[in-house]
């Protein structure tokens, strides 16, 4: 079963304009990851924010959780055309020290148009 | 390159048939997961390894599907009886201890007829 939901499904905008994905979650987690996907490939490791932390920033990336409300966002700021990817939240809710079981969401697919 | 490596990228099979799949995780990563993903969804945890021991299985979706590690290198992913519903890409993943991201390979994109 899925445990995060991403919101929108789809979402398209212009290139330099920022992207925000937000995802909602279940169960009380650990660390909650961000990952991207090209079409037909494996994903990639965003970011990873813990359960004791609100905002954390990598690059042009900038996620936060709140989860007194079970949510995340992921801002991608001054989009690229290389942007254009599925992007999937993933919660570890697993009791021992590092993930071994994360659940994902349905994703988030960005276009990004030139 | 010292990416995670699958093989083979795409595979298609009769209903009915077993299949194999092998996933070479990152030299120095002793943890290795195997996901399935079908279009549209988020990959679904299957099984996880560390080293050699496979320390969960039960989301193993049926009797049918079978993962070994026997040296605590590559692993092989096995379904047997192969049916429509298996149609999907099969992820493998590898993670060193102290690490809680994963590494994914390409994917293993199996169609069954």
């Amino acid at each position: 079963s899925q445990q995060g939901e991403e919101d929108p499904q789809a979402l398209s905008i212009q290139e330099g304009e920022n992207a925000t994905m937000n995802c909602s979650y279940k169960t009380s987690i650990n660390n909650l990851q961000w990952y991207r996907q090209n079409s037909g490939r494996g994903l990639v490791h965003l970011i990873l924010i813990r359960s004791n932390e609100r905002e954390k920033h990598s690059g042009r990336l900038r996620v936060t959780l709140d989860t007194s409300k079970k949510s995340s966002s992921l801002l991608i700021t001054a989009s690229r055309a290389a942007d254009t990817a599925s992007y999937f939240c993933a919660t570890d809710a697993g009791s021992g020290a590092g993930s071994y079981q994360l659940t994902f969401g349905k994703g988030t697919k960005l276009s990004v148009i030139p | 390159d010292t990416g995670v490596s699958q093989d083979p990228r795409h595979k298609i099979t009769k209903r009915g048939q077993n299949v194999t799949f092998r996933c070479d995780p990152i030299s120095e990563h002793n943890r290795l997961y195997w996901y399935r993903q079908t279009l549209g969804q988020g990959p679904e945890f299957l099984t996880y390894f560390q080293n050699e021991a496979q320390l969960e299985k039960s989301r193993l979706l049926s009797d049918r599907f079978s993962a070994e590690r026997p040296k605590g290198s590559f692993s092989t992913l096995e379904i047997q009886r192969t049916e429509q519903g298996d149609s999907a890409m099969y992820l493998c993943a590898s993670s060193p201890t102290s690490d809680e991201k994963l590494f994914f390979g390409s994917g293993t994109q199996l169609s069954v007829l």
